[in-house]
């Protein structure tokens, strides 16, 4: 069966500074990944997608996902933070045409 | 392209009322749609999946006869919480996949029921 696991949280940054995401997953088969955003009381943004073609992913907002299978990571990242990036992010993985969330990561970036 | 909307974005009714939520995927067919529960500082839960013309599938633990899922057309699918109750209060978010066989879901803005 598919999962994913968030490692973190809640993750706080300072404003300028580096962002990490952790997502690590479990699936018997090469799987597909996305990364989501959620602001307060909005639905979901896809930041980006891996589906087996190049394993750095990027996506929109200078985010961008490094897919790595000896690992079974896939965790986001961002060179600089900025405020309006604070959220909630979801890492997710599909699962026999389903969605299989994580448990999601409140990111908090201060000033 | 692969706008979804959700109305109302926000409802409050009352105890013991039913309330019915709408999906429309504006700019494709979605041959299928699904419906998420999101209770606050949590995850998505997936509620149901419909395909348009068929029944509902509801995910282990869903109360389907509380929970009616519609999907008469192409671009719209219907939630309707029957006697709602307080407990029933959350964020419903609908999403919506393009065609069959491909799986990337199109999310809606998501609608926040209160009960009172």
């Amino acid at each position: 069966a598919q999962s994913v696991t968030q490692l973190d949280s809640h993750v706080s940054v300072s404003e300028g500074t580096p962002v990490l995401l952790r997502c690590n997953y479990s699936s018997s088969y090469s799987p597909s990944l996305f990364w989501y955003v959620q602001h307060p009381n909005k639905g979901l943004q896809l930041l980006l997608k891996y589906t087996s073609a190049a394993t750095l992913v990027k996506g929109i907002n200078g985010f961008e996902a490094e897919f790595k299978k000896s690992e079974t990571s896939f965790h986001l990242t961002k060179p600089s933070a900025h405020m309006s990036d604070a959220a909630e992010y979801f890492c997710v993985v599909i699962g026999t045409y389903k969605y299989i969330f994580g448990t999601g990561t409140r990111l908090k970036v201060l000033a | 392209g692969a706008v979804v909307s959700q109305h109302p974005s926000w409802v409050i009714c009352k105890s013991g009322t039913s309330v019915k939520i709408e999906c429309r995927s504006l700019d494709f067919q979605a041959t299928t749609m699904f419906w998420y529960r999101q209770f606050p500082k949590q995850s998505l839960m997936l509620m149901a999946t419909s395909n348009e013309g068929s029944k509902a599938t509801y995910e282990q633990g869903v109360e389907k006869d509380k929970f009616l899922i519609n999907h008469a057309s192409l671009t719209l699918s219907t939630l309707t919480v029957t006697s709602a109750h307080p407990e029933d209060s959350s964020f419903y978010i609908c999403s919506a996949r393009r065609l069959a066989g491909t799986y990337e879901q199109y999310f809606g803005p998501g609608t926040r029921l209160t009960v009172t």
